[in-house]
């Protein structure tokens, strides 16, 4: 399974919304439990990834609620809706629908 | 709080062999799914191996034939044994817990450098 985001890079002013896609080329959701195996993670520099979001729109434990995910099947959005500056960063979408892929990346900088 | 803190990295001939440890606290290696995932300098993230809690064992094509997952119980350490390395397996090398056994990593390690190059 391919995973695919864009853009590629964004920038955004301080307290706007921040909008990052994933697109699959075959369907995350399983039908069996209705879920889908897509989750989000950021990457700051120098850093590991961070979980972020799980089964496409659950948010971990201590992840600000500005940080959403939503969509279904082969299209999934990550939205940070105010963004502050300690959001700049990579964010990596990846399914584990079957085996684990990451999309290439998004950078996301400061307007 | 889990740690997970990797070492064994280094600088390594193509054809070289390389053997990577992650040390773990706060959880148990034998009882989770962990997972070992590597980023190429300026690159994104590429899933390389999976050692179940049963002991099942997966690998990336890229790596397959050439490396190994393993862990020892004892010590709470994950291992990556990497053989015939080749210039394209240079990447800083993450070890990870696979939450819940489901596929999606909650827990990260700091990684380790691998550097293969004559």
């Amino acid at each position: 399974i391919v995973v695919t985001q864009s853009p590629d890079s964004l920038a955004v002013s301080l307290g706007e919304r921040a909008t990052v896609n994933c697109k699959s080329s075959q369907s995350l959701l399983y039908s069996s439990n209705n879920k889908n195996y897509l989750a989000w993670y950021q990457q700051k520099p120098g850093q590991p990834p961070k979980l972020l979001i799980y089964w496409a729109s659950t948010r971990e434990s201590g992840v600000p609620d500005r940080f959403s995910g939503s969509g279904s099947g082969t299209d999934f959005t990550l939205t940070i809706s105010s963004l502050q500056a300690e959001d700049v960063a990579v964010y990596y979408c990846q399914q584990y629908y079957s085996s684990y892929t990451f999309g290439q990346g998004t950078k996301l900088e400061i307007k | 709080e889990v740690q997970l803190v990797e070492s064994g990295g280094a600088l390594v001939q193509p054809g070289g062999s390389l053997t990577l440890s992650c040390a773990a606290s706060g959880l148990s290696v034998s009882s989770n799914y962990m997972s070992w995932v590597r980023q190429a300098q300026g690159k994104g993230l590429e899933w390389v191996s999976i050692l179940y809690s049963s002991g099942t064992t997966y690998y990336a094509d890229s790596v397959k034939g050439r490396f190994t997952i393993s862990r020892d119980n004892s010590k709470n350490t994950l291992f990556l044994q990497m053989n015939r390395l080749r210039t394209e397996d240079t990447a800083v090398y993450y070890c990870a817990r696979d939450a819940g056994g489901v596929g999606y990593y909650d827990d990260w390690g700091q990684g380790t450098l691998v550097t293969v190059s004559s």
